[in-house]
């Protein structure tokens, strides 16, 4: 069955330091990989979204990569501070439909 | 412009009781998909409308359902309800259909079941 793993359930770092982050998949051949925030008690917000034929995506402190032969993405937040904190979360989908199919999450805590 | 509005924000029910919960989209969005979440499981689809016709069903039991009015706008409705179906239920709207699509979430209904 198709399977999303995140690194890590928690992930702690230093304020400036650069956080990465990581999604791996097995029996899936996504075409879109999209990262999203989460904060406590909220919906998630849209962040990046990374095309199979596309390696790498970048806005402001944010870069993903995406490399399909590894079946792995990695999601980098530069210059971290405090307010990066919050539950990262990717999701993939296909060319057959809109169902996107999310990992379990990593929290991100950045310490000042 | 407003966002995607879940109505309620919080439930209590008892086993075996049915529920509905609502979801209006952004205005203009024709695309609408509901998930479940639990710490466990995580953020598991539920299924996915695109003008009122059923595009995507998850892996849930058929007492799962929903719909999606002409307005866009889109009800789910767990009937007997189980322990297990206490989550947060979250709907997205999207602009387009396809999976090419940023999903704009709701806050979510936390439904607890007693």
């Amino acid at each position: 069955s198709q399977k999303i793993e995140q690194n890590s359930e928690a992930l702690n770092i230093q304020e400036g330091k650069t956080a990465t982050l990581t999604c791996n998949y097995t029996n899936y051949s996504p075409a879109y990989l999209q990262w999203y925030r989460q904060d406590p008690g909220r919906g998630p917000v849209f962040l990046l979204l990374i095309r199979e034929n596309e390696k790498e995506k970048r806005k402001e402190r944010l870069k993903v990569t995406f490399d399909t032969t590894l079946k792995q993405s990695l999601f980098h937040i530069t210059a971290s501070q405090p307010a990066d904190s919050a539950t990262y979360l990717c999701a993939l989908s296909n060319q057959a439909g809109t169902a996107l199919i999310f990992g379990k999450g990593t929290t991100l805590s950045v310490s000042s | 412009k407003a966002g995607v509005t879940q109505t309620p924000r919080y439930l209590i029910k008892t086993r075996g009781q049915q529920v509905t919960l609502s979801c209006s989209p952004i205005s203009g969005h024709r695309s609408v998909s509901w998930y479940q979440q639990t710490p466990g499981q995580g953020l598991q689809f539920l299924f996915e409308y695109f003008s009122e016709t059923q595009r995507n069903k998850g892996n849930f039991p058929g007492r799962f359902s929903g719909r999606q009015f002409s307005n866009s706008r889109s009800e789910m409705n767990v009937s007997t309800l189980e322990l297990g179906d206490s989550a947060l239920y979250l709907c997205a709207s999207s602009l387009r259909d396809g999976p090419n699509t940023e999903a704009f979430f709701g806050q979510g209904t936390r439904l607890t079941v007693v």
